[in-house]
């Protein structure tokens, strides 16, 4: 199984702040990768997906680059609804797997 | 607007079973896979099940296979997530979440679009 490394585990950052997370595969995935947005007792949300396409209705200040291994979400001015767990995906091969989630904190 | 609603869970003892419902509205079910995706108390996102959109095909997660069995019925834009000899550790909320697909290509995407609130199924004597 493909296994992703997500970095940080968690940070905090102040509104207006930039924030990049950091998401590692184990071996080659192109670009199948996705990220989500997840706020406590919710369910996930859809935010990018083949590493750099921003679903529709997302802001554009979320944006997601990279390919093969290494793979970056960036969040360009950090607002007070973006407080919230995210998780990266990838759909290369099954088994589907997530990486371990970063938490984004106010400072 | 497009909808899921998962049902069935709850509190059962181990080794026992339950079954897991998804009923999708709003969109063509019988054009899209489907999958369940689950989260344990505080942790992260654990993919579980995913059935194609012909039943085609179906995938499993290690933990589960063997024990877990997932279906759908296109007449009733239902998905369901039959569980048995159920431990402790398969203790979570469990999502309901629709693959995504072009319309116009007929081309299937393996990442969710669209997400359920979740049903939570609770395992221990």
């Amino acid at each position: 199984a493909i296994q992703l490394t997500q970095s940080p585990s968690s940070l905090s950052a102040s509104v207006g702040a930039r924030v990049t997370i950091t998401c590692r595969a184990s071996q080659s995935i192109s670009s199948a990768l996705a990220w989500y947005q997840q706020k406590p007792g919710k369910a996930p949300k859809l935010l990018i997906y083949e590493a750099s396409s921003l679903e529709t209705g997302v802001p554009s200040r979320f944006s997601g680059s990279g390919s093969g291994t290494d793979f970056t979400l960036t969040i360009s001015s950090l607002q007070p609804e973006d407080f919230a767990t995210y998780y990266c995906q990838q759909f290369n091969s099954y088994p589907l797997t997530f990486g371990g989630g970063t938490k984004v904190e106010l400072k | 607007e497009v909808h899921l609603v998962e049902s069935g869970g709850g509190l059962v003892k181990p080794g026992g079973s339950l079954r897991l419902s998804c009923a999708a509205s709003g969109f063509t079910f019988s054009d899209y896979n489907m999958n369940w995706v689950r989260q344990a108390p505080g942790k992260g996102l654990e993919w579980v099940s995913s059935i194609s959109s012909t039943r085609s095909y179906i995938y499993n997660a290690d933990s589960v296979r063997g024990r877990f069995t997932i279906s759908r019925d296109n007449a009733k834009n239902s998905l369901y997530l039959q569980m048995n000899s159920l431990r402790t550790e398969d203790t979570a909320v469990y999502y309901c979440a629709r693959d995504a697909y072009d319309i116009l290509t007929g081309f299937h995407y393996y990442y969710m679009d669209v997400w359920g609130k979740g049903t939570a199924v609770t395992v221990s004597s």
